[in-house]
């Protein structure tokens, strides 16, 4: 399978913990964005990552939230001193820069409850 | 600012049933992309389609049909003679030209459930 993929799937974490996610996007992909997802909503644009350089970050992305992206492969997503309104699904995608399409590749997604 | 809404929070038909999800965005760019997602259960978004601002032309793909209006700022989605497969929850989202990050803005989804 060559397509976008995330680790963990599930996570369940104490309030207060730190934890990580990864996200390994399509290999020829040099465009990586994270999403967040609530229930009964949309995902919503966290941060955006061109090959290794962190481009932009959304507001929603508090000081306790960092995301890397080591030599533009693989990237993860960091969360400090988790709090409950944390919960959500954590969505990563790809897609390729310099075509005309855009279309972005989701991955499976990872959801965080925190407790 | 930006927007997307699918004003239909949840639909639910009879197999066989024709079903329209609809979809009204603002945006102030002239150039900019449309896109519908599926979501099934398991939860990874799947892409449908996309629509450029400048093409107005409606697509058809099997029982899969969109109308693009942009007069009124619409993008609607329709499924012919639905299935049970096709419950899922079904996103549109925009991108603007003007973000040279191409991030997708959502709208809260429709959920569409099919009745066998």
């Amino acid at each position: 399978d060559t397509g976008v993929s995330q680790d963990p799937r599930h996570k369940i974490t104490k309030r207060g913990q730190n934890v990580t996610f990864r996200c390994d996007p399509i290999s020829e992909h040099n465009r990586l964005y994270w999403y967040r997802q609530t229930l009964g909503q949309g995902p919503e644009f966290l941060t955006y990552f061109q090959n290794e350089a962190q481009l932009e970050k959304s507001r929603l992305l508090s000081d306790r939230f960092s995301a890397e992206r080591p030599k533009g492969s693989f990237s993860t997503l960091e969360i400090q001193r988790t709090e409950q309104g944390d919960s959500a699904m954590y969505l990563c995608a790809s897609s390729l820069l310099g075509t005309l399409s855009y279309e972005q590749y989701f991955g499976p997604g990872t959801r965080l409850t925190v407790t | 600012a930006q927007k997307v809404t699918q004003a239909q929070t949840e639909i639910s038909v009879v197999e066989k049933e024709d079903v329209t999800l609809d979809c009204v965005y603002e945006t102030r760019d002239t150039t900019y992309y449309l896109f519908w997602y599926k979501q099934p259960p398991s939860g990874e978004l799947v892409f449908l389609i996309r629509r450029n601002s400048f093409d107005e032309q409606n697509e058809i793909s099997g029982r899969y049909s969109w109308n693009f209006q942009k007069s009124t700022s619409s993008f609607n989605f329709t499924i012919t003679a639905s299935q049970v497969v096709d419950s899922a929850v079904y996103f549109c989202a925009l991108r603007e030209t003007s973000s040279n990050t191409g991030k997708l803005i959502f709208g809260q989804g429709t959920t569409l459930q099919v009745k066998p």
